[in-house]
């Protein structure tokens, strides 16, 4: 079983729509969560961390469920920038050492 | 000038062949990692290092070998590359929790 699980996707949106997406991970003693985005052939890049209350940043809100073991992140007001693969990370020992990495959702925003 | 460095950026080589992946970073982290990325699987950490000092092995480190030669530089090994691990490496580093940055990969194909 994988540590983290993704629906590949792609997620086909206007631009201007909101969309979700989720993950759910195995290990219930993951103590830490993130968000990566990753453009088609290029390097993942931190979009945001996940706290347990929640988090936003501009259009952008995660969301942690410990007992469902899931994550969410939603996109508000999609731009055709947002185009990426967004990666779900997952650490069971608090982000230091060693993270376990979905294998991506792929969002593409269309005019 | 980039703060993660890979050489090369791709290869093609042989059945057999030993080959060495390198990784500099300007950013003055104590963790370094390698991860390999496979279409459908995600990132998957093969070693990872907290200083020059320690080596640790990740969750795919069979067939490959690392060198921590100094703070700024770890090195991948394939002793003797098959094809499958014909894939896409990334260095990464680290210098607090949750946040990692990537190299921009090396693209390596084994015939």
């Amino acid at each position: 079983r994988k540590e983290v699980e993704q629906d590949p996707g792609p997620f086909n949106v206007p631009e201007g729509a909101t969309v979700a997406f989720n993950c759910t991970y195995s290990n219930s003693a993951s103590q830490s969560f993130f968000w990566y985005r990753q453009d088609c052939r290029k390097e993942p890049k931190l979009l945001m961390s996940v706290y347990s209350s929640g988090n936003e940043d501009g259009r952008f809100t995660a969301q942690l469920n410990r007992a469902s073991q899931y994550i969410s992140l939603l996109i508000r007001d999609s731009k055709l920038s947002d185009s990426a693969t967004y990666l779900c990370v997952v650490s069971t020992d608090g982000g230091f050492n060693k993270f376990y990495f979905g294998s991506g959702t792929k969002l593409n925003v269309k005019p | 000038d980039a703060d993660v460095t890979q050489t090369p950026r791709n290869r093609i080589t042989k059945t057999g062949k030993r080959i060495m992946l390198e990784c500099s970073q300007t950013k003055g982290h104590d963790r370094m990692y390698w991860y390999r990325q496979d279409p459908g699987l995600g990132l998957r950490l093969i070693y990872y290092s907290f200083d020059v000092k320690d080596i640790n092995k990740g969750e795919i480190s069979d067939g490959y070998s690392v060198s921590r030669q100094a703070q700024a530089k770890f090195s991948l090994s394939l002793e003797s590359a098959i094809p499958n691990q014909t894939a896409l490496y990334f260095c990464a580093t680290s210098g607090g929790p949750g946040e990692q940055y990537f190299g921009p990969g090396t693209r390596l194909t084994v015939t």
